[in-house]
């Protein structure tokens, strides 16, 4: 384990249900991430928490909702997907954003999503 | 804005050769530069990063980057690949300062190591 737990591993939805995806870090991280992953693409950055705030939301739809309740834990909530929606999201965490972020980021092992 | 380019999907080596993974860059200033593996089923895990100093970074399992600044380029390189090698490696790019600080991930490069 990284230190950055994901759950649940695996998820399959239809397109009318509503789910949420954890994540969680005890690491003392002041920021958390959510970045989907396809297949052959760029990584892609959806959310950014600093100390609980939001301070990116790279346009993603708003049929995914995130969630920060403290610094350790991130959640996404997730309703009315559609089928390219399927994909593997990553969280994750570093000790702060901004100039001094010159640090890796520990990732989560991901929730494999499926939305039929 | 920033960029990175992996403009290989996959690169194939033997046990033993050496490999090398390219990575070419975009960014405003001197760039801060990562290179992540993901194995299976797994998260990314770093594996080294150069901000300043010495052109040549040396990380994790045997692995090292080389920063060529005329060039734009942080290949990843390993002297003698192993079977265990065999991942999905990310290239990332953060500017110094301005912007948001958040890295700009590649889209990958699939290593496999044949026996």
């Amino acid at each position: 384990e990284t230190g950055v737990t994901q759950t649940p591993r695996h998820l399959v939805m239809g397109m009318t249900n509503k789910k949420s995806l954890k994540c969680e870090q005890h690491l003392g991280h002041n920021a958390m991430y959510w970045y989907k992953q396809s297949a052959k693409k760029p990584l892609e950055l959806m959310f950014v928490y600093s100390l609980e705030e939001r301070v990116e939301n790279n346009s993603v739809p708003s049929r995914f909702s995130p969630e920060c309740p403290n610094s350790s834990h991130l959640f996404l909530h997730l309703h009315t997907l559609q089928p390219e929606d399927s994909a593997l999201y990553l969280c994750a965490s570093s000790q702060d954003i901004g100039s001094n972020s010159n640090y890796g980021y520990t990732f989560g092992s991901g929730t494999r999503l499926t939305v039929v | 804005a920033q960029s990175v380019a992996q403009p290989e999907d996959q690169v194939n080596v033997a046990e033993g050769n050496p490999l090398t993974v390219k990575c070419t860059y975009s960014v405003s200033g001197n760039p801060y530069l990562f290179w992540y593996v993901q194995y299976p089923n797994r998260g990314l895990q770093f594996l080294l990063k150069y901000i300043t100093g010495d052109n040549l970074v040396k990380g994790s399992y045997g692995f090292e980057a080389e920063f060529n600044k005329s060039q734009t380029s942080f290949h990843l390189k390993k002297p003698s690949a192993l079977v265990s090698d065999s991942a999905l490696y990310f290239c990332a790019v953060r500017p110094p300062y301005g912007g948001s600080y958040i890295p700009t991930f590649g889209r990958g490069t699939s290593l496999i190591v044949h026996p």
